[in-house]
This record gives structure tokens, C-alpha cells and sequence, in this order.
């Protein structure tokens, strides 16, 4: 079965960087891509953006640009969202999800989501 | 920047219809895409395409597309449908991908 399955909860300190990790089981990774969307608490869903694990071309939220890296590796099926320069208001729920489409829209299967919170 | 319209909250009595609507000009050309969210929880993937169900998904919901909106509905609504619902589409280009700010959807 299908699963994406991400890494623990992180505590960071503003100006700091993290990398968070979602690891793809149950198909073949390189077929579909992958991106990732976040949400603060009591807030709603957010994109990020997209990277093909295939041709490792991405594709980022103009929010996120210069900030924000989609990495992989495809011989452990594992994508990767690094967010840099990070402050209080980029605390939040993340999400890595499987598209069904084309850059990073529709998405049928999630990660149980990557608590990060930011706080001095 | 793009952006798609909800209405923050719909309410529907146990076996009634729903409809949750989201707008944008971009709709006419883009697809939509339907989530479920409950508390504590990952999105469910509901419907895609605009009106397409993925397997697993009751029959109950469907969606439609008209003009610049398109709707969700949900037939003879459950206690268990209680939640948070986001569209999600891209603007014109294809370029960049937006999700609704979000309905939720309350059962009386």
C-alpha cells in the first residue's frame, strides 16, 4: 500500500534552518511528484510547492521562493523540503503529498504531517 | 496572486444536501480538487478533476463545475462529514497552485 511516512517534530530557533523528510513506500517513487503543503494551527492548508522526483525539476510558491528547497533521493525514495531563514510565523504542520497531476496539484495520498515550531 | 473564495461555514441538518462552493476566475481553465480534513488529521482527497471520485470515496460526494465556481456537494450528509473542506485548483498558467481558504462544514 501507499505511504509516505515523514520525519519527527522539530523545535527551531528564528534565523535557523530545517529539513524535513518524507520517505515513499508501495510505488514507484519516481512516477509521481511530489510536494508539500503546510498548516499553522487553527489555519488553513497552505502549498509550498512541487519537485519531480524523476527529473528533480521543482516548482515554488512565490511566498516561498529563496527560502525553500525540494530535494530527493531516489535510491531511498525519500523527498525533502529544507526551509531556511525561518521565524515564529512559519510554524506550522507539514506536509509532503503524492500529485495525481502535474506540478504539484491533487493529491491522493499524505505524510501523517512534521510539527515545526519556531520559538526563541 | 491567485485566489480561490469559500465561504468560511456551511450548516446542513443529518440527511440533507450541501453544497459548499469555491470561485476564481481561473476555474474555466484549471481543474479542481476537493479535501476533506478532520481534526488532527491529514486532507482526504474527496474529488478530482472537478467531478471525478477517487475509489474508496462514497458516492455522496460529487462536484460540479460552472463558469468561474465550482461545487462540492454532499447527498444525504452524515454526522461523520463534520469537517474542514478545501478546494484547490492553479491560476491561468498552470504555474502556481492555490488552495481555498477553506468551509467547514457543520452537521446539526
Amino acid at each position: 500500500q501507499v505511504q509516505l511516512v515523514q520525519s519527527g517534530a522539530e523545535v527551531k530557533k528564528p534565523g535557523a534552518s530545517v529539513k524535513v523528510s518524507c520517505k515513499a513506500s508501495g510505488y514507484t517513487f519516481t512516477s509521481y511528484d511530489i510536494n508539500w503543503v503546510r498548516q499553522a494551527t487553527g489555519q488553513g492548508l497552505e502549498w509550498m510547492g512541487w519537485m519531480n522526483p524523476n527529473s528533480g525539476n521543482t516548482g515554488y510558491a512565490q511566498k516561498f521562493q529563496g527560502r525553500v528547497t525540494m530535494t530527493r533521493n531516489t535510491s531511498i525514495s525519500t523527498a525533502y523540503m529544507e526551509l531556511s531563514s525561518l521565524r515564529s510565523e512559519d510554524t506550522a504542520v507539514y506536509y509532503c503529498a503524492r500529485s495525481i497531476a502535474a506540478a504539484g496539484i491533487g493529491a491522493d495520498y499524505w505524510g501523517q504531517g512534521t510539527l515545526v515550531t519556531v520559538s526563541s | 496572486s491567485y485566489e480561490l473564495t469559500q465561504p468560511p461555514s456551511v450548516s446542513v441538518s443529518p440527511g440533507q444536501t450541501a453544497r459548499i462552493t469555491c470561485s476564481g476566475d481561473a476555474l474555466p481553465k484549471q481543474y479542481a480538487y476537493w479535501y476533506q480534513q478532520k481534526p488532527g488529521q491529514a486532507p482526504v482527497l474527496v474529488i478530482y478533476k472537478d467531478s471525478e471520485r477517487p475509489s474508496g470515496i462514497p458516492e455522496r460526494f460529487s462536484g460540479s463545475s460552472s463558469g468561474t465556481t465550482v461545487t462540492l456537494t454532499i447527498s444525504g450528509v452524515q454526522a461523520e462529514d463534520e469537517a474542514d473542506y478545501y478546494c484547490q485548483s492553479a491560476d491561468s498558467s498552470g504555474t502556481f497552485v492555490v488552495f481555498g481558504g477553506g468551509t467547514k462544514l457543520t452537521v446539526l
